[in-house]
């Protein structure tokens, strides 16, 4: 099974409309992230959090919002969808380790097309 | 801000040959880390390699190296006897070290693609 797993991993909706987009992971990491990939662009932060009480915007929160339910649980909501939410979203998650790179392992992504 | 540059949109090799992806990044930071990750089609984000900036010694992985030139802000990747399995995008990130330091920001990414 997988560590990180998204759902869905594809979604087609309509402007307007509330999207909740799910990421839960096995591998005991408290920090997790969202990001937003688009051609050209290459992946950009939306929010991170580093334990269940601790939530941050990062580069381009405008328009999203997110919720911790639970260590292992990191939600993306979009609220009122637009055309140019259509991306390719990825949740990540990491285990800061003093000393060592804090590095981050990915979902499969999920691919958001707003009409 | 950091930013991270890949000034090459799209490359192309032959298999078993040896490719060069580029990477330059601006920071004013001292202490930080530098990653390649690979995405297939599949669209999976795969860690390729990382870097921290404090070892002045060239991380490898197989074969996959790079070449980091702290003074010049350059993290180039080499890939050695490429594989059908190498096409893919490729994404530098850079990430700054530190408890608070580790949001990864992303170049545009690099096509890579192997041919037979």
């Amino acid at each position: 099974d997988a560590d990180v797993t998204q759902t869905p991993r594809n979604r087609i909706t309509k402007t307007g409309k509330r999207i909740m987009l799910e990421c839960s992971q096995t591998k005991g990491h408290d920090r997790m992230y969202w990001y937003r990939q688009d051609p050209g662009l290459g992946l950009r932060l939306i929010y991170y959090s580093f334990d269940v009480k601790d939530i941050n915007k990062g580069e381009i929160s405008d328009g999203y919002s997110v919720s911790r339910q639970a260590q292992a649980k990191f939600s993306l909501s979009l609220e009122s969808a637009i055309p140019n939410q259509t991306a390719l979203y990825f949740c990540a998650t990491s285990d800061y380790d003093r000393g060592q790179s804090d590095t981050q392992y990915f979902g499969p992504g999920t691919r958001l097309t707003v009409l | 801000a950091q930013t991270v540059t890949q000034s090459q949109p799209e490359m192309s090799v032959q298999e078993a040959e040896t490719v060069t992806l580029s990477c330059t990044y601006d920071t004013s930071e001292s202490n930080y880390y530098l990653f390649w990750y690979k995405q297939p089609p599949s669209r999976q984000m795969i860690l390729v390699i990382r870097q921290e900036a404090y070892k002045q010694q060239n991380a490898t992985e197989n074969r996959f190296s790079v070449n980091f030139q702290k003074a010049a802000k350059s993290f180039s990747l080499k890939i050695s006897d490429s594989q059908l399995g190498d096409t893919a995008m490729y994404f530098c990130a850079f990430m700054k070290s530190g408890e608070y330091g580790n949001k990864l920001v992303f170049g545009a990414g690099t096509i890579l693609r192997v041919k037979s």
